[in-house]
């Protein structure tokens, strides 16, 4: 059964600031991988997706990265505004039952003005 | 790119009434969809699995007289909360397997029950 696992669960930094936040997972036999963020009381907002073939992507600010041999992947925030204050969640696909996703607990961000 | 819509995005409702929630693929063909909850400050849990023409999948401890899924066409699944309680009120989302991208999700309904 996959498990997935996001650090740190809640992280405060100054504007201006890069930051690295974590998912975990494991089982590698991964389909893709995504990375979401979810506003209070709002929905989601795909920000990037990964396929099991790939190691990184990139849009704006952001970059995600997956390591498949090793069950990590991480999202690359640089010069964070207030506006990514956000949780952010990953959700790793099935290889099997293609699909089928698990979602990790999320990092809830604060930027600090 | 693929795009799942759902609807609504947020809905209140009556305590006993029943709330259906839509979710669509809009350029592609999904002949299976997937409906996740998410509980106050917890992850997405998958609820179901389902599959155009027959019958969902429930995930263990979800109740499938309460939460009524029909994927009758290609584009097209709905879940239906039943007789909703205070305790239904939560985050629903459905995502939609596309090939070869794998899935898309939609962006989520909001249903708060009172």
């Amino acid at each position: 059964k996959q498990e997935v696992t996001q650090i740190p669960a809640a992280l405060s930094v100054p504007e201006g600031e890069n930051l690295v936040l974590n998912c975990s997972f494991t089982d590698s036999a991964i389909y893709n991988l995504q990375w979401f963020r979810q506003d209070p009381g709002k929905g989601l907002t795909s920000l990037l997706l990964i396929q099991s073939s790939q190691r990184e992507q990139t849009s704006g600010r952001l970059n995600a990265s997956l390591d498949k041999s090793s069950g990590r992947s991480t999202l690359y925030i640089a010069a964070s505004q207030p506006g990514d204050s956000a949780t952010y969640l990953c959700a790793v696909g099935a290889n099997t039952n293609a699909g089928k996703s698990t979602f990790g607990d999320g990092t809830t961000l604060t930027v600090k003005p | 790119g693929a795009v799942v819509s759902q609807h609504p995005s947020w809905v209140i409702c009556k305590s006993g009434t029943s709330v259906k929630i839509e979710c669509r693929s809009l350029d592609f063909q999904a002949t299976t969809m997937f409906w996740y909850r998410q509980f106050p400050k917890q992850s997405l849990m998958l609820m179901a699995t389902s599959n155009e023409g027959s019958k969902a999948t429930y995930e263990q401890g979800v109740e499938k007289d309460k939460f009524l899924i029909n994927h009758a066409s290609l584009t097209l699944s709905t879940l239906t909360v039943t007789s909703a309680h205070p305790e239904d009120s939560s985050f629903y989302i459905c995502s939609a397997r596309e090939t070869p991208r794998g899935y898309t999700f939609g962006s989520g309904t909001r249903l708060t029950v009172v």
